[in-house]
């Protein structure tokens, strides 16, 4: 059962375009949540997080937004560079645990 | 800067050997976490441990059990390894859920 769901497997977007990545979840006892992006041959690397009491994260060029009554939460990128191709994928904990549940990920191409 | 070393970056083992992956971080986490990466399946957990001697299942734990002997050392070890365990296998280390910090992977294959 995918509680944490990216439902696009890759995206592939145009230097200095947005980018936006989407991602779903189920449990609605999740209450952080975070972006992670990870190379090839390379372990994933934190990008940027929101707590539930927040529905807007900034930092630099990326924005993570929570719809907390969607159950949506998104990744943009603005602008795009071709150096943020790589895999995302978002994750989310619960409340007092440090597991997180992370989603299948979705796979960004930033084209020149 | 948090560093958690995987020992080898790829693995090539036969069916029914038993297999150890060992992860080691250097930054004292109380927390340890193995996962697999497969292709449409993204990160699933397989075990965790929150403290030397302490481990608990994650959402696919069967075939596989870990080892923490060592505030620094998780292994996983593999029991009897099967070609549905050819993957991308990753380590992590984290004081609070928002810092996980990953090794970068042994990619087995089991032939």
């Amino acid at each position: 059962d995918q509680q944490v769901k990216q439902n696009s497997p890759s995206l592939s977007v145009q230097e200095g375009r947005i980018s936006i990545l989407n991602c779903d979840y189920t449990n609605s006892m999740f209450d952080y949540f975070l972006w992670y992006k990870k190379y090839p041959a390379e372990g994933p690397t934190f990008l940027i997080s929101i707590s539930s009491i927040k529905d807007k994260n900034e930092d630099g060029r990326f924005t993570v937004f929570l719809n907390k009554s969607a159950k949506h939460l998104s990744l943009h990128i603005v602008p795009s560079q071709p150096g943020d191709s790589a895999v995302y994928f978002c994750a989310a904990s619960k409340y007092n645990t440090d597991k997180l549940i992370f989603g299948t990920g979705t796979r960004l191409q930033v084209f020149p | 800067d948090v560093k958690v070393t995987q020992s080898s970056r790829y693995l090539v083992k036969r069916t029914g050997e038993k297999v150890f992956l060992e992860c080691v971080q250097d930054m004292d986490h109380e927390n340890m976490f193995w996962y697999r990466q497969d292709p449409g399946l993204g990160l699933r957990l397989i075990y965790f441990s929150y403290d030397v001697k302490m481990k608990e299942k994650g959402d696919i734990p069967e075939g596989y059990s870990v080892s923490r002997e060592k505030k620094e050392r998780f292994s996983l070890i593999l029991e009897s390894a099967s070609t549905n365990q050819t993957s991308m296998y990753l380590c992590a280390s984290s004081l609070w859920s928002g810092g996980y910090t990953f090794g970068s992977g042994t990619r087995l294959t089991v032939v």
